[in-house]
């Protein structure tokens, strides 16, 4: 059963400072990672999708790293602002077509 | 289309009593699939269907869980007897199938509450 892990469960930092999320696998053999971002109460909104053959993807502020063999996956958010203020969730897709999510890292942006 | 779409988005039951969810997919998806999440952890997986065949179950499906996707389209997910173990946020998802990244888009999720 594939275990996801996502370290640290919360984060609170100054506004402007870089912030670096991880996130470890337990079965490297994924068909792909997304990460998600959740404001409270709310459902889940996509950020980045990295397929297992890629090693990183960046959108706009957002890079995210994959090394399937280690199993781990690093999500970077440069310059943050307290409107990065939410949970951030990684999943894996498995190849038999399921999520495996972690239970998230809480971020809080202080302006 | 607009995405991924749920109803109700939130629904309040007492104990004991049935309730049911309706997620419509994005038109020419034919996975959809059913997560459940509890507070402070992340979705968990339910069921999933191709067209209109549910293809597997979680464990976490208990017989007092039962979900449909007729003709292929819209699905539902019915929870009977609830019970307060139940109060989550049921979320649904769905993907265009085996081509592509296979990336899964989820809808706002229905936040149910069992008093």
């Amino acid at each position: 059963k594939q275990e996801v892990t996502q370290i640290p469960a919360a984060l609170s930092v100054p506004e402007g400072e870089n912030l670096v999320l991880n996130c470890s696998f337990t079965d490297s053999a994924i068909y792909n990672l997304q990460w998600f971002r959740q404001d409270p109460g709310k459902g889940l909104t996509s950020l980045l999708l990295i397929q297992s053959s890629q090693r990183e993807q960046t959108s706009g502020r957002l890079n995210a790293s994959l090394d399937k063999s280690s199993g781990r996956s690093t999500l970077y958010i440069a310059a943050s602002q307290p409107g990065d203020s939410a949970t951030y969730l990684c999943a894996v897709l498995s190849h038999d077509y399921k999520l495996s999510f972690g239970a998230g890292t809480t971020v809080t942006v202080r302006a | 289309d607009t995405g991924v779409s749920q109803d109700p988005r939130h629904k309040i039951t007492k104990r004991g009593q049935n309730v049911t969810f309706r997620c419509d997919p994005i038109s020419e998806h034919n996975r959809l699939y059913w997560y459940r999440q509890t507070l402070g952890q992340g979705p968990e997986f339910l069921t999933y269907f191709q067209n209109e065949a549910q293809l597997e179950k979680s464990r976490l499906l208990s017989d007092r869980f039962s979900a449909e996707r007729p003709k292929g389209s819209f699905s539902t997910l019915e929870i009977q007897r609830t019970e307060q173990g139940d109060s989550a946020m049921y979320l649904c998802a769905s993907s265009p199938g085996t081509s592509g990244t296979r990336e899964q888009y989820f809808g706002p999720g229905t936040r149910l509450t069992v008093t």
